[in-house]
């Protein structure tokens, strides 16, 4: 089945502590978002990639980082710089059709709690 | 100015009725405009995309576009109680590098 994976589906993080969140895709899509919902709030764009090894910050990248070393995956590390991490975050890819990223498909995220 | 805006809400309906939906983008150069619906506690789901001036149906749902305007809307008819969700209207930048969510409008469709 095609889709896009997130792991861990739950995450709880003591102050402190770096953690990793994972993305993978195998619907063959050039472009990968990073997401933060916070209760009562839309999507706000944490970082996102067109290509291998190239991303770009989205509207809140202070505190975290990304990669982008295979087409098929984008971790999202949140660092201990992110001083109110708790929120739902989303992965979403996308791919590109005359010119425009279409369509955004969405992973079934990641629930982050710190402790 | 927000990129995208939607009421809020709560926007309810009795079942077999038809919700409308309404969205505004400030920027005109804006290309592509979707909808998603969001279960509580879950990810967006897509429903419906539309990318030029007029009406585009779906089964239940009908997208409707007005570029002069910068309005997009959602009309669903026959509503159902597991159309009960947040509706999010997402418009691509004019880059086309970007999505721009507005903040969702929550619908409850009451038996």
């Amino acid at each position: 089945d095609g889709g896009i994976t997130q792991s861990p589906k739950y995450l709880f993080r003591k102050e402190g502590q770096n953690v990793t969140l994972s993305c993978e895709q195998n619907l063959n899509h050039d472009a990968m978002y990073w997401y933060r919902q916070d209760p009562g709030q839309g999507l706000r764009l944490i970082y996102y990639s067109q290509i291998v090894n190239d991303f770009q910050k989205g509207d809140i990248a202070e505190g975290y980082s990304v990669s982008r070393e295979k087409k098929e995956s984008f971790p999202l590390t949140v660092t201990s710089a992110q001083k109110n991490p708790t929120a739902f975050y989303l992965c979403a890819s996308s791919y590109r059709l005359a010119g425009f990223y279409n369509e955004q498909f969405f992973g079934p995220g990641t629930r982050l709690t710190v402790l | 100015q927000k990129e995208v805006e939607q009421n809020s809400g709560p926007l309810s309906v009795p079942e077999g009725a038809i919700a409308s939906l309404n969205c505004t983008y400030s920027d005109r150069v804006s290309q592509s405009f979707f909808w998603y619906r969001q279960y509580s506690g879950k990810s967006p789901e897509l429903i419906m995309s539309i990318y030029s001036n007029g009406d585009k149906e779906d089964g239940r749902f009908t997208a409707q576009l007005n570029k002069a305007s910068q309005y997009v809307s959602l009309l669903i008819r026959d509503s159902q109680p597991s159309d009960s969700a947040t509706y999010l209207c997402a418009v691509n930048s004019n880059t086309g590098n970007q999505f721009y969510f507005g903040t969702g409008t929550s619908l409850t469709v009451i038996p």
